[in-house]
């Protein structure tokens, strides 16, 4: 079975410094999905980046990156010049190819952005 | 713009008197799922629909239903809610041979 790990359950960072999330997960597939999905304190749960697994470059979205180090099975996100309104809790989420497999979340990591 | 929608987003019920939560979607997705999420925790899928194909996680309990009339709607049915089933309820979609997860604003509900 697929697990999802974060280590971190609270970050904190000043306002327009970098910080970086961790993840891991297991898994014996080879192809899949990785997300981080950001849920704010207004609690919509939004997708910030995707990777997939056959794809060695990694994934960026502005101010987003991810680190993906498939052997290792580690899928960090890097968020730089933090804002204000990067403050949320931020799920790692592993999925197989298709939207009919579920989504495997991880526990979270809070994050806060002081000014 | 196309989007998941929730209504209503706060309900509050009385310890065992049945709560229908209400989804629907304009993203024309295939597979709709409804997610429970307690304070500071991963959301927990419930369930989830491909098309009419309903699945059930094993350890979902009896006392939640869930019925999809059509593509655009989906409903969440707690038979007889318990205090223990006060959380922030969430649906998302997804599309056909697509990963990502589309999510709702969440009903938060309140069991007295």
């Amino acid at each position: 079975a697929q697990t999802v790990t974060q280590s971190q359950p609270e970050m904190s960072v000043q306002e327009a410094e970098t910080v970086t999330l961790s993840c891991t997960y297991d898994t014996s597939e080879s192809n899949y999905y990785l997300f981080w999905y950001k849920q704010p304190p207004s609690r919509q749960m939004i997708l910030v980046i995707r990777q997939e697994a056959y794809k060695q470059q990694n994934a960026t979205e502005n101010r987003f990156s991810v680190n993906f180090q498939k052997a290792a099975k580690s899928f960090s996100l890097k968020i730089s010049d933090s804002q204000l309104g990067d403050t949320a809790m931020y799920f790692c989420a592993f999925t197989m190819k298709t939207s009919y497999d579920k989504v495997i979340f991880g526990p979270g990591t809070s994050l806060s952005v002081i000014p | 713009d196309a989007m998941v929608i929730q209504n209503p987003r706060y309900q509050v019920t009385q310890f065992g008197k049945p709560v229908t939560l209400s989804c629907s979607q304009t993203l024309n997705h295939n597979v709709m799922y409804w997610y429970q999420q307690k304070s500071s925790q991963a959301p927990k899928l419930l369930f989830h629909y491909y098309d009419k194909d309903f699945n059930n996680e094993a350890d979902t309990p009896d006392n939640f239903q869930s019925r999809r009339p059509n593509t655009s709607f989906c409903f969440l049915d707690i038979r007889s809610p318990g205090l223990g089933d006060a959380a922030m309820y969430l649906c998302a979609t997804g599309g056909l041979w697509e990963e990502t997860q589309y999510f709702g604003p969440g009903t938060r509900l309140l069991v007295l």
